[in-house]
């Protein structure tokens, strides 16, 4: 079946330095994509969304890049600092077997910022 | 402030005996949803809302209801509990499909 995927499911990074963690995606019509962030016993938290009208969008130390030519999907953190490190899920939105679209999330990526 | 809210936030409970999560947004979203978080799974839809006395099923129905008579309450319902629902719920809120708002998990243990 289509399913959203990490491929990895653990990142470590020095402190300061740059994070890239990605996702891939198998539904061509998925027209919408959300990274979020999980912190421990914690929601998860929004971070960034682009639709696939777009390539790539920046928000604040964040960016998200889509190629929807190898359905692929990333999110680049600069300087990444102690309170980054969580659990960052993509999920995209698609049609499901009923009429309304609905967001399908990935099994998330653990994201630990070293000192 | 715009919250999600869910009580209780830690339930354990035995086979068999019917419980409520409760879930509350004060942000007069339309769409609201159940998930659960498994270990490896990700979160998994559960049933999903879009709006008052509409509901659907998401991925993982069996073995839930869900009433959605005001708009901002969407309660979630175990009729019969068994051990596979132990897990983390989350619920969460959105003026459409996009961006959801999660609330901040009840964690259910069924003996």
């Amino acid at each position: 079946g289509e399913s959203v995927g990490l491929h990895l499911p653990t990142l470590s990074v020095q402190e300061g330095d740059n994070s890239i963690i990605n996702c891939a995606y198998s539904n061509s019509a998925s027209d919408y994509f959300i990274w979020y962030k999980q912190e421990s016993g914690k929601g998860p938290q929004f971070i960034i969304d682009i639709r696939s009208n777009m390539d790539k969008r920046q928000g604040q130390r964040v960016t998200v890049l889509l190629n929807k030519t190898v359905k692929h999907l990333s999110l680049q953190i600069a300087a990444t600092q102690p309170g980054d490190s969580a659990v960052y899920f993509c999920a995209e939105r698609r049609f499901s077997s009923g009429s309304a679209r609905q967001l399908t999330f990935g099994s998330g990526t653990q994201l630990t910022v070293l000192p | 402030e715009a919250q999600v809210t869910q009580n209780p936030r830690y339930l354990i409970t035995v086979t068999g005996k019917k419980l409520t999560v409760t879930c509350s947004q004060n942000m007069n979203h339309e769409y609201m949803s159940w998930y659960r978080q498994d270990p490896g799974l990700g979160l998994r839809q559960i049933y999903y809302s879009m709006n008052v006395e509409v509901t659907d099923k998401g991925d993982v129905p069996e073995g839930y209801k869900v009433s959605r008579k005001e708009k901002r309450n969407f309660p979630l319902i175990l009729e019969s509990p068994s051990p596979n629902q132990t897990s983390l719920y989350f619920c969460a809120s959105s003026r459409g499909t996009d961006t959801q708002y999660f609330g901040p998990g009840t964690r259910l243990t069924v003996l």
